[in-house]
């Protein structure tokens, strides 16, 4: 079992819909990342937080430590949205502190 | 532009040979990472370094090392090309020690082909 788990894999909206994208991890941690990579493959973070909701623009991620468990909302999804959103969890514990990565979840919002 | 810069963009190459892949850190980060991206894989940390220092390693095979110089620019060098190397490479940078409690910059990212 992975460490950082996301869904769904794949979703598809229409224009203007409220979008959700889960995480979830395994493990205890400092920091959560949400990443948004574009077609062509360039990486941006969004979002960094240990606890509780960060808002910027249309784009809200809230963290619950005690589920281990994130989400990431667009709101008035736009096609421009489109990409591969990635979660990623830094670890608490031990002396080798590393980023681990969610496979992604591939939006597609179509106008 | 992110501020972090890696060359080259794109590489081919053959099984065998050595490639040595170049990142230049956002000014005045002082961390650099190095991450893998495959299809099968994901994103997978490889290495970083603070201030000219190796802090931790990730999984990065024995065929792959890497180095920060004075000037905090890092490169990876990749040895003994294997067809399952052939991924996007990505560096980021940050301005402090401890990946989890910075945001990450990261660069457009080296993607490599090998033959």
């Amino acid at each position: 079992k992975n460490e950082v788990e996301q869904s769904p894999q794949n979703l598809t909206a229409q224009e203007g819909e409220f979008i959700t994208i889960n995480c979830s991890y395994s493990v205890g941690i400092s920091a959560l990342h949400w990443l948004q990579q574009h077609p062509g493959g360039g990486i941006v973070s969004l979002f960094m937080l240990s606890s509780g909701k960060k808002k910027h623009g249309r784009l809200i991620a809230t963290i619950n430590i005690q589920e281990k468990h994130s989400s990431l909302h667009i709101t008035a999804s736009h096609p421009r949205d489109s990409a591969v959103y990635i979660c990623a969890v830094f670890n608490s514990g031990g002396s080798n502190y590393k980023l681990t990565f969610g496979k992604g979840t591939l939006l597609t919002v179509n106008p | 532009d992110s501020g972090v810069t890696q060359t080259p963009k794109h590489l081919i190459t053959a099984t065998g040979q050595r490639v040595t892949l170049r990142c230049s850190p956002r000014s005045g980060d002082l961390s650099v990472y190095w991450y893998q991206q495959s299809l099968d894989q994901g994103l997978q940390f490889l290495i970083h370094y603070y201030n000219g220092e190796e802090r931790a390693k990730g999984n990065i095979l024995e065929r792959f090392s890497a180095q920060q110089f004075p000037d905090l620019h890092s490169e990876l060098n990749l040895s003994s090309l294997e067809l399952g190397d052939s991924a996007l490479y990505f560096c980021a940078s940050s301005p402090f020690d401890r990946a989890g409690a910075n945001v990450l910059t990261f660069g457009a990212g080296s993607r490599l082909t090998v033959l």
